[in-house]
Order: structure tokens, then sequence, then C-alpha cells
């Protein structure tokens, strides 16, 4: 079984430009959630989505931020624009069974210069 | 406010000897709580888990000690293996319906020979 797939692995933009970060979730697993980890910090949950559907953003930063999940497959996570506080790894997850069935992808670096 | 909390950052242990690895907890709510290891460049992976109900779970080298009167878990690793270097999350969660979790900053072992 593949694992979650996330790209780029690293990204290194200038504050103000825009970045997408994409996940591919395990083939039929409805649930998907980012979360963020800044430097030797805790892992922060961003959001939660079933299926296609947002159940719980209430970990968005801000409207800078912008997720979507097209069609219940892949997630893209948007930045626009960024700021120099977004700098971090940000890790997706999936799991068919919700908190019992966690499976993290490797994380993007994102750096914000 | 951090809710889940990790004190030690690092703590480093002969190989062969027990590693003890400690969360504290502040929302007397958490139902279920999680130990995941993380190696450098890899996303998160769960290692044992914990009901709220119990107060041992025991799973080969790994036991996870609840003490819910002190809000706090214990993660022991026996015998410890250079292998199990890596950074280690405490995480919590409410199960409730929006199947987030909430993490720990971490702590990283070095099992040295």
């Amino acid at each position: 079984e593949a694992g979650v797939t996330q790209f780029p692995s690293h990204s290194v933009i200038e504050k103000g430009q825009t970045v997408t970060l994409r996940c591919d979730p395990i083939s039929g697993h409805d649930n998907l959630y980012w979360y963020r980890r800044v430097m030797g910090k805790e892992i922060k949950f961003l959001l939660h989505f079933v299926k296609e559907s947002k159940q719980d953003e209430s970990g968005m930063p801000n409207n800078r931020f912008l997720a979507e999940r097209t069609g219940g497959t892949y997630s893209t996570l948007k930045v626009q624009p960024a700021e120099l506080e977004d700098s971090g790894v940000y890790f997706c997850a999936s799991s068919p069974t919700g908190i019992y069935g966690y499976t993290f992808g490797s994380g993007t670096r994102l750096t914000v210069v | 406010d951090q809710q889940v909390k990790q004190n030690s950052p690092s703590l480093s242990v002969q190989e062969g000897r027990i590693s003890i690895l400690n969360c504290d907890y502040t929302n007397s709510m958490f139902d279920y709580f999680l130990w995941y290891k993380k190696y450098p460049a890899e996303g998160p992976t769960f290692l044992i888990s914990i009901s709220s109900i119990k107060d041992k779970n025991e799973d080969g080298r790994f036991t996870v000690f609840l003490n819910k009167s002190a809000k706090h878990l214990s993660l022991h690793i026996v015998p410890s293996q250079p292998g199990d270097s890596a950074v280690y999350f405490c995480a919590a969660s409410l199960l409730d319906n929006t199947d987030k979790l909430i993490f720990g900053t971490g702590t990283r072992l070095q099992v040295f020979p």
C-alpha cells in the first residue's frame, strides 16, 4: 500500500509570494488532515477533511491559507501571500478511522525569506 | 496555551537501559493518548496508545503509563536500542467528532552504545 505522499518536499519562497502544497492520501482514506510544525514547537492541527468537505478548520491561522480537496482525493494547501511566520514543516495525514489510523506523510518544509 | 507538554527537549540513554519519556496535559477531558516517533525528514509514525479508562498499555519493548489524577503519562522503552533514537511526540484527543490530535513539542531521544 502506497503511503501518504506530499510534494514538494522543500520549498523556499520570498515573502509575498504564493505557494501551493499538495497531499495525496492513501487510497480509500476519507479523512485527510493538515498539521504544521514551526521549528522546535508542537505539531499543530490546521484542518480536517472528510471526503471533499471541511469537517473542522479551526486551526487555520488566517485567511491567507486556503485548503481544498478535489473530489475527495488529493488536497492542496495554498498560502497567499506568504509571510515569514508561515515557515515550518507542513504535514498531511490520512486515516480511514479517525485518530486510530493516522498515517502521516513526510512533510513539506516551507521556508519564507 | 499549550495543553500537552513535554518538558524535556532531549534525553540520552545508554543502549540496553530503560528510556522514560514524560508528558503532562492540562485538559482533564482528554480521552485518548498516543505516542508518535519521528525520524529526520520523515513524518511521525504511530507507536502506542492508551485510553483514559486504562492506566497501562504494553506492546513489546514499549509501555505507556497513564496517571489521570496527575494528568501525566510516560513512555517506557526497555531495553533501549540505537534504532530508537528519534523525536518522540505525545498527543491527546478528546474523542469527539473533531478527530484532531493535540501534540506536545517532542523529546529527542538519543540511545548511545
